[in-house]
């Protein structure tokens, strides 16, 4: 099983500024690192799947970035909206795959007006 | 274009009866998995399957029972149901490059075990 670790647990951030949060995992037999963007009574909507060391990718204010060698993945969110405030999950496979996801317990994101 | 439905939405089961929580989708996706979230404890794999005929345990696999007889549809069989077992759990489906899509999601069925 692996241990994927998200920090910090909860943010509380003012609108308008920016803000971002860590995910690791272990890099040994690295597959894939998965984003998703969970709101309140709704399901997990996937923003960002990275594969590669050094790995970037970005949609509307939210990016993301990858280190594979290390174990570790940064979101960031530019400029926070009231919209953006919802529990941000990052998970990885456990090699190859072929498998399911092992989720961190996220990190509960809200923005303040 | 449904994407991934599961049913029922909200269910309240006693202690030793059985039940299976249905999912499908039809986006002819290959990989489908079942998670539980309680709280604290974020998602937790349950069962997965790579295609039609192939089944593996997760995380935390007991109590639960898996089939995969067609591509579309993923049934998780509570056995005989435990308190335990209060959860809300999701199903999940990829194409066959989980890589490249990412996992699309149900909207949760809701259980408790009384």
């Amino acid at each position: 099983i692996l241990n994927v670790e998200q920090s910090p647990q909860s943010l509380h951030v003012q609108e308008g500024d920016s803000t971002n949060f860590t995910c690791s995992f272990p890099s040994s037999n690295f597959y894939a690192l998965h984003w998703y963007r969970w709101e309140t009574a709704k399901s997990p909507e996937a923003l960002f799947v990275m594969t590669l060391n050094g790995d970037e990718k970005k949609k509307g204010r939210i990016s993301a970035t990858l280190n594979t060698k290390e174990g570790y993945s940064y979101l960031y969110i530019k400029g926070s909206q009231p919209e953006d405030s919802a529990t941000y999950l990052c998970a990885s496979h456990s090699g190859g795959g072929a498998d399911g996801l092992t989720f961190g317990k996220g990190t509960h994101l809200i923005i303040q007006p | 274009n449904a994407g991934v439905t599961q049913t029922p939405k909200f269910q309240v089961l006693k202690t030793g009866q059985s039940m299976t929580l249905q999912c499908a989708q039809d986006m002819n996706h290959e990989y489908m998995s079942w998670y539980r979230q309680d709280p604290g404890m974020g998602l937790r794999l349950i069962h997965y399957s790579v295609g039609a005929g192939i089944t593996d345990q997760g995380e935390v696999p007991n109590g639960y029972n898996v089939s995969r007889s067609t591509t579309e549809d993923f049934p998780l069989r509570l056995l005989s149901a435990a308190p335990s077992q209060t959860s809300v759990y999701f199903c999940a489906s990829s194409s066959g490059t989980p890589k490249n899509y990412g996992y699309t999601f149900g909207s949760g069925t809701r259980l408790t075990v009384v």
